[in-house]
């Protein structure tokens, strides 16, 4: 069984700082990993999707990697703003069979940034 | 295109009634997949839709259960509700494994 844990659960920076989310995952056999943010309350917006045969995607000011080796993505956010005050989920798609893919969230990292 | 639309917004119920919350998918989805989110917590899978059958489930009792319609809409019904039964209820569409979510339920079981 597939799990994900994101570190740290919560982060609080201040504004312009770079800073790095990480997401860990127990079985290597995925087939894409896809970072999303949720404002509270709110639902959730994609920012990167990496496919199982990617190293990393860029959007503007982040990027996310994927080591499969290691079990771990990265999400980077470059010059952090207020606005990406957020909360950020890392979710797995993966072959639990053959044919048969499952998805899993990890439980997110609250993330503030201080003006 | 409207995104992922679901209905209502916000939802009070009390303990024992049954409700049921609407997703319209993204145009052109044909995938539908549910999921409850507590407070502090990430989204848990309840099960997916295509093709107007339940395709994949995750560990949620048969008081939890679903339709598609032929327009790949969808519903989520909860009967006998319970107070741990209040959270965020996420539906999404799907086009080639990419996620899109909408804004959600607001479920409150009093």
């Amino acid at each position: 069984k597939q799990e994900v844990t994101q570190i740290p659960a919560a982060l609080s920076v201040p504004e312009g700082e770079n800073l790095v989310l990480n997401c860990s995952f127990t079985d290597s056999a995925i087939y894409n990993l896809q970072w999303f943010r949720q404002d509270p309350g709110k639902g959730l917006t994609s920012l990167l999707l990496i496919q199982s045969s990617q190293r990393e995607q860029t959007s503007g000011r982040l990027n996310a990697s994927l080591d499969k080796s290691s079990g771990r993505s990265t999400l980077y956010i470059a010059a952090s703003q207020p606005g990406d005050s957020a909360t950020y989920l890392c979710v797995l798609r993966y072959w639990v069979d053959t044919g048969r893919r499952a998805l899993t969230f990890g439980s997110g990292t609250r993330l503030q940034v201080q003006p | 295109d409207a995104g992922v639309t679901q209905s209502p917004t916000h939802l009070i119920k009390t303990r024992g009634q049954q409700v049921t919350l609407r997703c319209s998918p993204k145009s052109g989805h044909d995938t539908v997949s549910w999921y409850q989110q507590a407070l502090g917590q990430g989204p848990q899978f309840i099960f997916q839709y295509y093709e107007e059958e339940e395709r994949q489930r995750g560990n949620f009792p048969d008081r939890f259960s679903g339709h598609q319609f032929p327009n790949y809409s969808s519903e989520l019904n909860v009967n006998a509700l319970l107070l741990g039964d209040s959270a965020l209820y996420l539906c999404a569409s799907s086009f080639k494994n990419i996620q899109y979510f909408g804004a959600g339920t607001r479920l409150s079981v009093l």
